[in-house]
């Protein structure tokens, strides 16, 4: 099995651009898509960023996702940090027998 | 519209089986790619995913939990049901069930149920 390995947590200002990285233990990242999740204290994961960049409607343009081969990598990104966007986010991939969460990162708007 | 909605016990003693019901709407389970994932939470601990069962009744498991899970499911209910034997304190948690939208090329869980606190102790 592989892991994601997420940043513990994070803290920016409200206004500035905030990455959140996702790092896949082995396989190769491009080869499964790679959705990012965000939970506010209290309630269930909705998606924010599905197959490794696609924005669900409904999700601002401030989120954006990427991914990087060469560090075998995926990267979550907001801009423009608004105090409503203080949660945990979760990266999840998959392979054909499981699917994997990465440990979330806490991210601090302040 | 999706929906998705837990139920089950919330206290479980040690070494007993936990049963878990999701019950389901705005979709059918025998859609080959759609499927319904059980996915639990510790209290201030991360998303773990404990298993899917697909339209076509494929299942997967978590290779950790394999021996102490099964999951099922019954089209004519729209529900998907989870049992997870000889339950340890470890195990309590916020226990989600999700959909697993219908691309055969993804594994992807939107939207979920709002969850359902399962607590081990004797």
């Amino acid at each position: 099995n592989f892991m994601l390995t997420q940043p513990h947590s994070v803290s920016e200002s409200p206004g500035r651009t905030v990455t959140i990285s996702c790092t896949r233990s082995s396989g190769n990242i491009v080869n499964n898509y790679v959705q990012w999740y965000q939970q506010r204290p209290g309630s269930a994961p909705t998606t924010v960023i599905y197959q490794d960049h696609q924005r669900p409607s409904g999700v601002p343009d401030r989120f954006s996702g990427s991914i990087d081969s060469s560090s075998n990598s995926a990267s979550l990104t907001i801009s423009g940090l608004k105090i409503e966007d203080e949660a945990a986010y979760y990266c999840q991939s998959y392979d054909s027998s499981n699917v994997i969460f990465g440990g979330g990162t806490r991210l601090t708007v302040l | 519209q999706i929906t998705l909605k837990e139920s089950g016990p919330t206290l479980v003693q040690p070494t007993q089986t936990l049963t878990l019901t999701c019950t389901f709407s705005g979709f059918s389970l025998n859609i080959p790619g759609v499927g319904v994932g059980w996915i639990r939470q510790p209290p201030g601990e991360a998303l773990e995913w404990l298993a899917l069962i697909y339209g076509d009744d494929d299942k997967r498991y978590k290779s950790s939990l394999r021996g102490r899970l099964t999951i099922t499911k019954d089209t004519s209910k729209n529900q998907v049901v989870l049992k997870m034997t000889n339950m340890n304190p470890v195990d309590t948690g916020t226990y989600f069930c999700a959909y697993k939208t219908m691309a055969v090329s993804e594994v992807r869980f939107d939207p979920w149920g709002q969850g359902t606190l399962v607590t081990v102790s004797s």
